[in-house]
């Protein structure tokens, strides 16, 4: 596809269930990001993965999440025993590249919106 | 914790006219980007300046740098109801990789 896609779009999880949002990004993007956004706020990272490698993850909230990368391609971010807390737009972005003089812009998917009841 | 700190946080305009989007950051940064959301949907890149650029252009937009204030300005000329979204501004900073967004500017243009 032309775009990074995400699924599901909307899930609902009870309150201490496991879920796993999935995210292709644009073929070829070597960097990928996961971000979380609560209502009303702009986007906060997470995690981001160059190829397969985490190289920070330092947004995660706790241990309960959980991202990967294995082949260096789509990306599971992993919620598990979610908490109400936990509810919010799940947001993916992919780019070409990346570093320190680096100015290429991240392309998001749509995003998933978790809803923990 | 969120770096960009936007202003107003509401806007609504009447078509046509211009909107001026203001963004304030709190550390020095590579470059600062501006994405626009529309309801229920993911972020658009729409201009980014490099730290050591003070203005850019791109179509009806215009982005103004002043690293020694920490803030940048977005303006879109001739707004258009299309225009309606959510702005947000992001910084890149030091080694990092990630994006650093603020809360957001709601723009509504009245048709």
């Amino acid at each position: 596809g032309a775009g990074v896609s995400q699924s599901p779009r909307y899930k609902v999880a009870k309150r201490g269930q496991d879920v796993a949002l999935r995210c292709d990004p644009i073929s070829g993007h070597v960097s990928l990001f996961w971000y979380q956004q609560a209502l009303g706020q702009g986007p906060e990272f997470l995690t981001y993965f160059q190829n397969e490698a985490q190289l920070d993850k330092s947004g995660l909230p706790s241990d309960r999440f959980f991202a990967e990368r294995p082949e260096g391609s789509v990306s599971t971010l992993k919620i598990q025993r979610t908490q109400q807390e936990d509810s919010a737009v799940y947001l993916c972005a992919s780019s070409f590249s990346t570093g320190l003089l680096s100015s290429y812009e991240q392309y998001f998917g749509p995003g998933t919106r978790l809803t923990v009841t | 914790s969120q770096q960009g700190e936007e202003d107003p946080q509401a806007l609504s305009i009447q078509e046509g006219e211009n909107a001026t989007m203001n963004c304030s950051y709190k550390t020095s940064i590579n470059n600062l980007q501006w994405y626009r959301q529309n309801s229920g949907r993911g972020l658009v890149h729409l201009i980014l300046i490099r730290s050591n650029e003070r203005e850019k252009h791109s179509g009806r937009l215009r982005v103004t740098l002043d690293t020694s204030k920490k803030s940048s300005s977005l303006l879109i000329t001739a707004s258009r109801a299309a225009d309606t979204a959510s702005y947000f501004c992001a910084t890149l900073t030091g080694a990092n990789s990630k994006l650093t967004f603020g809360k957001g500017i709601t723009l509504s243009v009245r048709p």
